[in-house]
């Protein structure tokens, strides 16, 4: 299988607050994560793309000093909300690579994000 | 750059009826494409992939599609759905040197009694 884990699966937060979420590859190594971002209704737009031991790449109009991404192993990755207002307030959803795989990206379960 | 259109934002259908849903892509490379299936509150689950060689490919709960290169399309259809079938579908593309995947507007699948 290739499972990913995302924690916490919800949280709600005062607004000028941090927030982490940790993606985990629970039964692979994964040199790629990415980061995606999903409002109401809407489809998944990419956030960055996570490299293991290296910095990640933003998508434009993405604010890398906002949407802290460090992936210091290859089974983990977070994303650290600094800061946060109630216009980040959003699902956030990671996928990671396995290492040597072909294209496909698996998905974690998703974190909803409220900023108050 | 890669885009993906999804032309049908819901498709309501009844049970045991045959339903498609359709995606067509862009691109100036080789592509490679997905569906993925996301049910309320939860992350994606890939339903079905084409990377290459036949065209028609299949997932395990009875859902197919066809790569269409002349037509850039892979639409994904089933015969005959069940009500457990409700849930969004987004079709996705992946190129570049990245593999970054791009993702349609997605398809809200209804199955009605």
């Amino acid at each position: 299988g290739a499972v990913v884990s995302q924690h916490p699966s919800r949280v709600i937060c005062k607004s000028g607050t941090s927030v982490k979420i940790e993606c985990r590859s629970l039964d692979f190594q994964a040199t790629t994560m990415f980061w995606y971002r999903q409002f109401p209704k809407q489809s998944l737009m990419l956030m960055a793309t996570s490299n293991e031991g290296s910095k990640a790449t933003y998508e434009q109009g993405v604010e890398k000093d906002k949407f802290l991404i460090n992936h210091a192993s290859l089974t983990l990755s977070t994303l650290t909300v600094t800061s946060a207002h109630p216009e980040d307030s959003s699902f956030y959803i990671c996928s990671a690579r396995k290492v040597g795989g072909v294209e496909t990206q698996y998905f974690g379960p998703g974190t909803r994000l409220l900023v108050l | 750059a890669q885009s993906v259109t999804q032309l049908d934002s819901q498709v309501p259908v009844f049970e045991e009826a045959p339903v498609e849903l359709r995606c067509n892509y862009s691109s100036s490379v080789s592509v490679y494409l997905f569906w993925y299936v996301q049910y309320p509150n939860q992350g994606l689950q890939l339903l079905l992939k084409y990377l290459s060689g036949s065209t028609l490919v299949e997932s395990i709960n009875g859902f197919e599609a066809e790569f269409n290169k002349s037509q850039t399309s892979f639409h994904l259809r089933k015969p005959s759905v069940h009500i457990s079938d409700t849930a969004e579908y987004f079709c996705a593309v992946g190129a570049g040197s990245a593999r970054q995947l791009t993702f349609g507007s997605g398809t809200q699948l209804t199955v009605l009694p």
